[in-house]
């Protein structure tokens, strides 16, 4: 089953703050994230693999909330070079690779 | 020093036609993927081989075949091509099979079909 993002798309200028969230109607063992730049492959962020876990490195973070299988992906003080779109991939029981959602558009303008 | 290397970059064909797409990995991982993402950038896992073993075999027409010599290379090969196969394939390896290992894509391809 694949997790639901939103939003679908988040427009910023450059300073501004984004939550991207990521939920999952299946128990969650497992929250990917990942950065798709236009034209580019996707680049690795983040795992998160325990509910409670929250990580980061430098202004963009992320939390688990597995008691309801979700995620949320926070840009704090966006720059320019934070535009793209971010997937959300989870695992759950029995799954051998992450279910991605659909993506979220991120346009940070200057 | 590339990771994950695909070949060709792009790839534009009629339709009818056959061809492939190579991949390598040079992290020493076990585990590789072929994803298709079409226009509306859905990421779509098509295949995945673990230590040369097929681990997953997505709901994909059979004019597609995964194979993997060893485990540093998954090729895809596509037959009688057609128009809705025109997407972006990515590659993209893991260090073991499991929903808790990163995964590490290649540049793409991205195939055309006229």
């Amino acid at each position: 089953q694949q997790p639901v993002q939103s939003p679908q798309a988040v427009i910023l200028r450059e300073g501004e703050d984004a939550v991207i969230n990521c939920s999952s109607s299946k128990a969650l063992y497992s929250v990917h994230w990942y950065r798709q730049k236009h034209g580019e492959a996707p680049v690795f962020l983040m795992i998160l693999l325990k509910g409670g876990e929250q990580k980061g490195h430098d202004k963009i973070s992320a939390s688990f909330n597995e008691k309801k299988q979700q995620s949320s992906l926070y840009l704090t003080a966006s720059q320019l070079s934070y535009s793209g779109t971010y997937f959300c991939g989870t695992g759950s029981g029995g799954s051998y690779i992450p279910t991605f959602g659909r993506g979220t558009s991120l346009i940070v303008h200057p | 020093d590339t990771a994950v290397s695909q070949t060709p970059k792009y790839l534009v064909t009629q339709m009818g036609n056959d061809k492939s797409i190579k991949c390598e990995q040079n992290l020493g991982h076990d585990t590789m993927y072929w994803y298709k993402q079409d226009s509306k950038k859905f990421l779509k896992i098509m295949f995945s081989y673990n230590n040369k073993e097929l681990i997953i075999n997505e709901t994909v027409p059979n004019r597609f075949s995964p194979k993997s010599p060893d485990k540093a290379h998954l090729n895809l090969h596509i037959n009688s091509l057609e128009l809705g196969d025109s997407a972006v394939y990515f590659c993209a390896s893991s260090p073991q099979r499991g929903p808790h290992n990163e995964q590490f894509f290649g540049p793409g391809t991205r195939l055309t079909v006229l």
